[in-house]
């Protein structure tokens, strides 16, 4: 399936650092996004970032889109504790599956 | 949650009884998406809506029906619920079909 896959599935830094985390998926796309879960939360979008597009910023988060090796990948600069969240990408489909696919995520944890 | 209020936000129920879980919206979004989350699987999408009676099955509808009879209100329904429905159920909404979707604060449920 179009699934994506997040990696790492855990990351734990010290407040102040930089956290990376990265998504592969499997098929063409249209675009992809990037969503934050806080425990027991529902998703909030972060950032759309289209097929076409290789870069995009939004405060202290920097989404790089590779399309050619289907890989995108989200950077956190400057981290705080309350980033501690789950992180999730997300794909559609360019086959016309009316599905957006999202993947396991990404556990962050920022120590104060 | 950005307008998506969900209900109820925990239940318990016994195998074999019918199930409503209710989604209201209240920013006009024309789509709108049931979706489950559990571990090791992502989200995935149950059902969808693009507009007032207007729905269509996603990759896990099999023992689900909807039903949108206003824009501001999707309806999930589990017609004789199973243990293996046990899980948290998120409604989300979005004005372009899966683009920045607006995620509600999910149902836990659990069929014993």
């Amino acid at each position: 399936s179009q699934q994506g896959e997040e990696d790492p599935q855990a990351l734990s830094i010290q407040e102040g650092e930089n956290a990376t985390m990265n998504c592969s998926y499997k098929t063409s796309i249209n675009n992809l996004q990037w969503y934050r879960q806080n425990s027991g939360r529902g998703l909030v979008h972060l950032i759309l970032i289209r097929s076409n597009e290789r870069e995009k910023h939004s405060g202290r988060l920097r989404v790089t889109l590779d399309t050619s090796k289907k890989s995108s990948s989200l950077l956190i600069t400057a981290s705080r504790a309350a980033d501690t969240a789950s992180y999730f990408c997300a794909t559609d489909d360019q086959t016309g599956a009316n599905n957006l696919f999202f993947g396991t995520g990404t556990r962050l944890t920022v120590i104060p | 949650d950005a307008g998506i209020t969900q209900s109820p936000r925990h239940k318990v129920t016994e195998t074999g009884t019918p199930v409503t879980l209710r989604c209201h919206q209240t920013e006009n979004h024309r789509y709108m998406y049931w979706y489950r989350q559990d571990p090791g699987h992502g989200l995935r999408l149950i059902h969808y809506s693009y507009g007032v009676k207007d729905t269509d099955k996603g990759e896990v509808s099999d023992g689900y029906s909807v039903s949108r009879s206003k824009t501001e209100d999707f309806l999930l329904t589990l017609e004789s619920a199973t243990s293996s429905q046990t899980s948290v159920y998120f409604c989300a909404a979005a004005t372009g079909n899966n683009e920045k979707l607006f995620f509600g604060s999910g149902t836990q449920l659990s069929v014993l």
